[in-house]
């Protein structure tokens, strides 16, 4: 069975620009979460999605948004870029049905110059 | 109240030797308490997970205490190998509606040594 799939891998931005990252889940999978890790803040929670609706949502700004296809791939889109985007961008999938069971993808690493 | 604290932020153990994590939490919301380990260039992966109604579950070398009163849970590792060099996160969820949503510890980067 194939993994959490993340693309692009990495990506350089420079600071306005916007940028969307895209996720497909493992089979079968229909909820899509995604997280935000950098060094001095760790793993930061942005939001989730479960039958394309967003079901939870954590503390960023709107410039952070997403959203979850009806063959449960989803997208997000960071937008007018600053220089505290930088960071890893992971994306995980689960079937929804034991809370914190999540399977992770490799992540998309974001340079903001 | 949502923060789990994670504790130490580096470990270095020598090969054979036990390594312990320890992690604390405030919500006595959170009922599920997950370990993830995560290699340099890989998303972090589950370890092994726990609910607050067992005090001690074990998977192989791998094993979570877990102290409800204290609000306190910890990873073991046993008979620590250089295989397991990695950063190690506790995490927290509550609730079934929850299931994507996750509160990270800040991690513990664990250097097994031959």
């Amino acid at each position: 069975k194939a993994g959490v799939t993340q693309t692009p891998r990495y990506l350089i931005k420079t600071r306005g620009q916007q940028v969307t990252l895209s996720c497909s889940p493992i089979s079968g999978h229909r909820s899509v979460s995604w997280y935000q890790q950098t060094p001095g803040q760790g793993l930061q929670f942005l939001f989730e999605y479960f039958s394309e609706t967003q079901r939870n949502k954590g503390n960023f700004p709107g410039r952070f948004s997403g959203r979850q296809f009806s063959n449960s791939r989803s997208e997000m889109n960071v937008s007018t870029l600053e220089l505290g985007d930088s960071a890893l961008y992971l994306c995980a999938s689960s079937l929804a049905l034991t809370p914190g069971e999540l399977f992770f993808g490799e992540g998309s690493r974001l340079t903001v110059l | 109240q949502q923060q789990v604290k994670q504790s130490p932020q580096s470990l270095i153990v020598q090969k054979g030797g036990i390594s312990i994590i320890n992690c604390a939490y405030e919500n006595t919301a959170f009922d599920y308490f997950p370990w993830y380990q995560q290699f340099p260039g890989k998303g972090p992966a589950l370890l092994i997970a726990i609910r607050p109604d067992v005090s001690e579950k074990k998977e192989g070398r791998f094993t979570i205490s877990f102290n409800k009163s204290a609000k306190q849970f910890s990873l073991h590792i046993m008979d620590s190998q250089p295989g397991d060099s990695a950063t190690y996160f506790c995490a927290a969820s509550s609730g079934s509606g929850n299931t994507g949503k996750l509160i990270f510890g800040q991690g513990t980067t664990l250097q097994v040594k031959p």
